[in-house]
């Protein structure tokens, strides 16, 4: 049973580039979860995505935008780079439904670093 | 909107003992699911124990355990037996009707031979 991939693992990038981050949920799971862990602290919500649609939205800029696919797969992209967008960033898919327990089931994350 | 708060960036232990990670919450909801989760070093973060609001019984998983206080919304975890592969990041996490689960910053538990 594949748990959450994701990928790349790292990447650099330059003030003002953009990035695209992808998922791979757990199989069975419809429902993918990004969050932003800055070094030292607990995972920040970006925002949720269910049947292809953004269902929440945490405090983030509009420069964070996402996508999922009808395989349940999604990306996270982040335009207009900052020195303040590194961090890990991870994905978390769940099931929305009957048998939701509220867990989280996390990939590895990829970190991201700004120069 | 609902807030997590950890109060002890770090914590130690001693091998086979037992240690309480603390944290607290607050929201209006009345029915929720809270969560220890564990992030061990340059690894994935996985689940240690859940517990749902409506139940009064506090949850057990083996060696973990919770001090579950809705009305004080406070949701300690208790470590017995703690073993060195315990050493790992320890986040409390609310999630409430929405389903969006929001993270207290953490407790960094370093567990000492």
């Amino acid at each position: 049973d594949a748990g959450v991939t994701q990928s790349p693992t790292h990447l650099i990038k330059t003030r003002g580039q953009q990035v695209t981050l992808r998922c791979s949920p757990k199989s069975g799971h419809d429902t993918v979860s990004w969050y932003q862990q800055a070094l030292g602290q607990g995972p920040q919500f970006i925002f949720q995505y269910y049947e292809e649609e953004e269902r929440q939205r945490g405090n983030f800029p509009d420069r964070f935008s996402g996508h999922q696919f009808p395989n349940y797969s999604s990306e996270l992209n982040v335009n207009a780079l900052l020195l303040g967008d590194s961090a890990l960033y991870l994905c978390a898919s769940s099931l929305i439904g009957g048998d939701n327990t509220g867990e989280l089931f996390f990939g590895e994350g990829s970190r991201l670093t700004v120069l | 909107a609902q807030t997590v708060t950890q109060s002890q960036p770090e914590m130690s232990v001693q091998e086979a003992e037992t240690v309480t990670l603390s944290c607290t919450y607050d929201t209006s909801e009345n029915n929720y699911y809270l969560f220890w989760y564990k992030q061990p070093p340059s690894r994935q973060m996985i689940l240690v124990i859940r517990q749902e609001a409506y139940k009064q019984q506090n949850a057990t998983e083996n060696r973990f355990s919770v001090n579950f206080q809705k009305a004080a919304k406070s949701f300690s975890l208790k470590i017995s037996d703690s073993q060195l592969g315990d050493t790992a990041m320890y986040f409390c996490a609310f999630q409430g009707y929405a389903g969006k689960s929001t993270f207290g910053d953490g407790t960094t538990l370093t567990v000492k031979p």
